[in-house]
Order: structure tokens, then C-alpha cells, then sequence
């Protein structure tokens, strides 16, 4: 079993829906990620978790919101979706610890398209 | 502005010769590096990394070459095998910041 796991892996919405996609870990990690990948633009920051209470933006965290509902759990929501936000979005965590944030754990992706 | 970039977006190299692949950082003050392998349908998975006290490190068949002066970073694959075909992106991190910088990737296919 993975130790990141993401659900759905796929989704088709429309315009102006509400979508949550879902990140569970057993990696036992403090620090929670979610990254957006687009074609030609690598991995983008959106919103990153270093514990339960603790919640801050990436880079591109307009247009998303976030749960920290448990250690193992943080999910993405898209309020009211936009076609703009079809993309392949990937949950990843990390270890504790001072200075860098080091080696990331990725889950496989949740790949969603706006129509 | 601050960027990660690559060279080459595309790799084609022959099994069982040795690939590399560059980044060009733009950031001097970044002191953490790290390769990632992303497979196709799967995500981005570690392979190594470097500090900027060091200008190389080795793994098993991977070998990260760092240059400061010129801001470019390597990453060496010996005797490339079919596996390896994926896209290999690097990522930099400064100081205690909690935020990677990744590249765009570089695309490796591994002729036979």
C-alpha cells in the first residue's frame, strides 16, 4: 500500500463546482504539502502544513482552501472551480526538522479537468 | 527573478551509455539541491541531494555534481538502463524556507 495516498486519482467536473481532493499518509510525517504540476511549469507550491494548527500559502494558494483534519490527513479544496485549475495536483509530506525542508514523500497524483 | 531551469527538455541517450543532466539555478543564496525522478502516472520520487558545502555527492548510479561559481547543477546516471526513462526535475530550497523551487524537468528516454 502507498504511504501517501490521494483520492479521487481522477476527476471531470464542471465550471463552478466544488471539488475536494483528499491525502491520507501513514508516513507517521508532521509537514503536509499540496503542489499543483502543470506541462513545461514543473511543481507549484499551494499550500503546506508543518502540524495540526498550523496552515500557511504557497505560492499559488489563490482559488484553493485547505483541512488539516488530522496528522495523516489534509485536503485541497477548490471552491468553485475554473477551468484554469485542470491540472495534475500531487499531496507530499516531510519529516520535522530544522532548516531545509529535505526529501519529500509524494503521493501519485490526482489528475483534474474543469470543463 | 528567482528560477530553476534546465538545459535540454528532452534526453535521448542509448542503454548502457551514461546520461547527465543540468539545471541552472538563479538564486545564489540557495543552499540545499535535490533530483527528483517522476515516472510516467506516478509522482515525483527523491533520488538525491547536495548541500552547497559540497560540490559532489554519489549514490548508487547517480552522482550530483554542483558548480556555485556558475550556479549549475548535474546529475550523472552511469550505464543508463530502460528504468530510467522518466523526467528528472531539480529543486533547490534556501536557508530554513519551507518552500522547494522546482524546475520544469527534463524528459530522459532510454533507447534500447
Amino acid at each position: 500500500d502507498a504511504d501517501v495516498t490521494q483520492t479521487p486519482r481522477n476527476r471531470i467536473t464542471k465550471t463552478g463546482k466544488r471539488i475536494m481532493l483528499e491525502c491520507s499518509q501513514t508516513k507517521g510525517h508532521d509537514r503536509m504539502y499540496w503542489y499543483r504540476q502543470d506541462p513545461g511549469l514543473g511543481l507549484r507550491l499551494i499550500y503546506y502544513s508543518f502540524d495540526v494548527k498550523d496552515i500557511n500559502k504557497g505560492e499559488i494558494s489563490d482559488g484553493y482552501s485547505v483541512s488539516r483534519q488530522a496528522q495523516a490527513k489534509f485536503s485541497l479544496s477548490l471552491e468553485s472551480a475554473i477551468p484554469n485549475q485542470t491540472a495534475l495536483y500531487f499531496c507530499a509530506t516531510s519529516e520535522s526538522r530544522t532548516g531545509n525542508t529535505g526529501e519529500l514523500f509524494f503521493g501519485e497524483g490526482s489528475r483534474l479537468t474543469v470543463l | 527573478g528567482e528560477s530553476v531551469g534546465l538545459h535540454l527538455p528532452t534526453l535521448s541517450v542509448q542503454e548502457g551509455d551514461n546520461s547527465i543532466i543540468n539545471c541552472a539555478y538563479s538564486n545564489s543564496a540557495s543552499d540545499y539541491f535535490i533530483w527528483y525522478k517522476q515516472e510516467s502516472g506516478k509522482g515525483p520520487q527523491f533520488i538525491i541531494d547536495i548541500r552547497s558545502n559540497m560540490d559532489k555527492r554519489q549514490g548508487q548510479r547517480v552522482t550530483v555534481l554542483l558548480n556555485k561559481t556558475v550556479k549549475h547543477l548535474s546529475l550523472q546516471i552511469a550505464a543508463t538502463q530502460p528504468g530510467d526513462s522518466a523526467v528528472y526535475f531539480c529543486a533547490e530550497n534556501k536557508g530554513s524556507s519551507y518552500k522547494l523551487i522546482f524546475g520544469s524537468g527534463t524528459r530522459l528516454l532510454v533507447r534500447p
